[in-house]
């Protein structure tokens, strides 16, 4: 059964780096998003993305981070200058042909700020 | 935004029980979608609900979209070990739908 698959499945990085994180969502899904979960709560939306632009977004989506699908087939979250807070799983997800299509998860990247 | 509630927050319950869990919303939704999260994995997709009044079956879980359309419930019949995790609904979100907003989950342990 086709799956999201996302790297790496742990970056440690410090305060105030870049990072990447990289997701493959299901080949012929047409939405794709990023959610995070903060250890032990619940699962967070952060952006959509349909037809190579943002449909929405979150407060929490502020201008530290941005995403692109830079061919057919990644689709990236960064984080421009990372925060102790921003520590959390990252969690891509994809969707068919709607918008209230069920979202698939990939198994998710935990990202640790120190 | 659209606020889900689920109950219980947690529940302990004997291998082979029967598990009842509920989701409510501030606001009437369009589709439901019921996933479940082992430790260090991403939410697994178990159930998806379209229209008020459904009620779907995965094996042995049982969901239903409520008739209000605020809300819906999951149940589990004869629980086995691989049940624990935590279960979270999920509703449309955001100004036009076009995202998923999830509730804190139900935690679930299956005693042997």
């Amino acid at each position: 059964e086709p799956e999201v698959t996302q790297t790496p499945s742990h970056q440690v990085t410090q305060m105030g780096q870049e990072v990447i994180l990289r997701c493959v969502p299901i080949s012929n899904h047409l939405y794709f998003y990023w959610y995070r979960q903060i250890l032990g709560q619940k699962v967070e939306f952060l952006v959509s993305f349909y037809n190579n632009e943002i449909s929405e977004k979150s407060e929490i989506f502020d201008d530290q981070f941005s995403v692109e699908r830079p061919d057919g087939s990644n689709f990236t979250l960064k984080i421009r200058s990372t925060k102790l807070e921003d520590s959390a799983m990252y969690f891509c997800a994809s969707s068919g042909d709607s918008y209230n299509s069920p979202l698939h998860f990939g198994n998710g990247t935990r990202l640790t700020v120190t | 935004g659209q606020q889900l509630n689920q109950s219980p927050q947690s529940m302990f319950i004997q291998e082979g029980e029967d598990v009842s869990m509920n989701c409510t919303s501030s606001s009437i939704f369009n589709t439901w979608l019921w996933y479940k999260q082992d430790p260090g994995e991403g939410p697994v997709l178990l159930i998806a609900l379209y229209k008020a009044g459904e009620l779907t079956s995965n094996g042995r879980l049982t969901a239903q979209f409520g008739i209000t359309r605020k809300d819906s419930f999951l149940n589990i019949s004869a629980s086995i070990p691989s049940d624990v995790g935590i279960y979270f609904c999920a509703g449309p979100g955001g100004s036009y739908g076009q995202n998923f907003v999830f509730g804190p989950g139900t935690r679930l342990s299956v005693l042997p």
